[in-house]
């Protein structure tokens, strides 16, 4: 069975630009969770969707959006890029709902560096 | 607020010794504990998990222990072999709010 997969593997984006990284999940998996990695940080949680709905978001500002289409693939959005949004953004699908004896499947991430 | 801490950014072992890895949290809510393993350029890789009706939870050479009137979880790693070498994160979860609050994680080296 695939894993999560996440596209592209590096991007570098000039400031004030958007960007759109793309996350498909392990089949069958239908809830969908974003994290930020910086160093230091740790694993900050941006947000969480299953079948398309956004069930919790974290504290982001709201450059950051994201979705979930039907076949569970995910989309996350960062418009107006600033120098310090530059890390690494896992992606991470659960076969039920996040949290609880349902662990998250990590993708390998999109390392973004804005300059 | 850091609700989830891992307060040894690094930790070097013996190959062949134990390893211990430790996490605290402030949440009371928090239900369920999870142990990942990075490596560098790859995403995390789950190892273990524990509820919170459990004080521990097995699998192989990994343990988790959880004391939940300290707010204190700790992962034993017996015995510790070079390839365990990697960055260890904690994360918990209230269930219900469909997240998992990270640790800042550790850094496990192995020596051979």
């Amino acid at each position: 069975k695939a894993g999560v997969t996440q596209t592209p593997r590096y991007l570098i984006k000039t400031r004030g630009q958007q960007v759109t990284l793309s996350c498909s999940p392990i089949s069958g998996h239908r809830s969908v969770s974003w994290y930020q990695q910086t160093p230091g940080q740790g694993l900050q949680f941006l947000f969480e969707y299953f079948s398309e709905t956004q069930r919790n978001k974290g504290n982001f500002p709201g450059r950051f959006s994201g979705r979930q289409f039907s076949n569970s693939r995910s989309e996350m959005n960062v418009s107006t890029l600033e120098l310090g949004d530059s890390a690494l953004y896992l992606c991470a699908s659960s076969l039920g709902p996040t949290g609880g004896d349902s662990p998250l499947h990590f993708g390998n991430g999109t390392r973004l560096t804005v300059t | 607020d850091q609700q989830v801490k891992q307060n040894s950014p690094s930790l070097s072992v013996q190959e062949g010794r134990i390893s211990i890895l430790n996490c605290d949290y402030t949440n009371s809510m928090f239900d369920y504990f999870l142990w990942y393993k990075k490596y560098p350029a790859e995403g995390p890789t789950f190892l273990i998990s524990i509820s919170s009706i459990k004080d521990k939870n097995e699998d192989g050479r990994f343990t988790v222990f959880l004391n939940k009137s300290a707010k204190h979880l700790s992962l034993h790693i017996v015995p510790s072999q070079p390839g365990d070498s990697a960055v260890y994160f904690c994360a918990a979860s209230d269930s219900g709010t469909y997240k998992y609050i990270f640790g800042t994680g550790t850094r496990l080296k192995v020596l051979a």
